[in-house]
């Protein structure tokens, strides 16, 4: 499977602040999303990073709060923009691996993002 | 949207003992995905399913697809005090075009006493 880097690893951040969360990857994939784990909760998606095109969200989630960008086929980035403490949370980055209609999803280590 | 339910929430038990988790759903899913996380860490994929009925073990994990695609279960057999962590069922439904979007059941806690 791809091995998958985020950086940071976590940050601190005030509020009204913004933050870019990078993900990449050491082969070439496909697909790449991007989910939200908040505490103590399970994973909800937040979008899929399309490269060369708009990232698809998810309901409950919109491009002005999280804008996505994916330049090529193993890089993305998630902003978290005008943070508030609901938006502490873990983020993180996954890709796919597929073979037919088969999809596997392999995870990063993920963003522990605390806002103040 | 697509739920799944996962039982039990959590769990408490004794090394070597047998553990068994399982997810349902009132949705048919095409992949059933088994993950494991550790604290300050992402999740871990253990075991993926893609047949009805498909049976598959990986160590002494053991995990089904269950026949009518709504359900699943893990079980971990000899549990070791590392086997402890969060574990997460998911499902994936394909919709066509590039739609593999996964649902995840809301976790099993799971501790091991030595």
């Amino acid at each position: 499977s791809a091995v998958i880097s985020q950086k940071p690893s976590r940050d601190i951040c005030q509020r009204g602040t913004s933050l870019t969360i990078q993900c990449q990857v050491d082969s070439q994939v496909t697909m790449m999303f991007w989910y939200r784990q908040q505490p103590g909760q399970s994973l909800t998606l937040i979008a899929t990073a399309n490269q060369g095109s708009e990232a698809t969200y998810e309901s409950g989630f919109v491009i002005d709060k999280f804008p996505i960008s994916r330049p090529n086929l193993t890089f993305s980035t998630l902003t978290v923009s005008n943070m508030s403490p609901e938006d502490s949370s873990i983020y993180l980055c996954s890709v796919g691996e597929r073979g037919g209609t088969y999809n596997t999803q392999y995870f990063g280590p993920g963003t522990r993002l605390t806002v103040l | 949207g697509q739920q799944l339910n996962q039982s039990p929430q959590s769990m408490f038990i004794q090394e070597g003992e047998d553990v068994s988790m399982n997810c349902t759903s009132s949705s048919i899913f095409n992949t059933w995905l088994w993950y494991k996380q550790d604290p300050g860490e992402g999740p871990v994929l253990l075991i993926a399913l893609y047949k009805a009925g498909e049976l598959t073990s990986n160590g002494r994990l053991t995990a089904q697809f269950g026949i009518t695609r709504k359900d699943s279960f893990l079980n971990i057999s000899a549990s070791i005090p590392s086997d402890v962590g969060i574990y997460f069922c998911a499902g994936q439904s394909y919709s066509g075009g590039s739609n593999y979007k996964l649902t995840f059941g809301k976790g099993t806690l799971l501790t091991v006493n030595p």
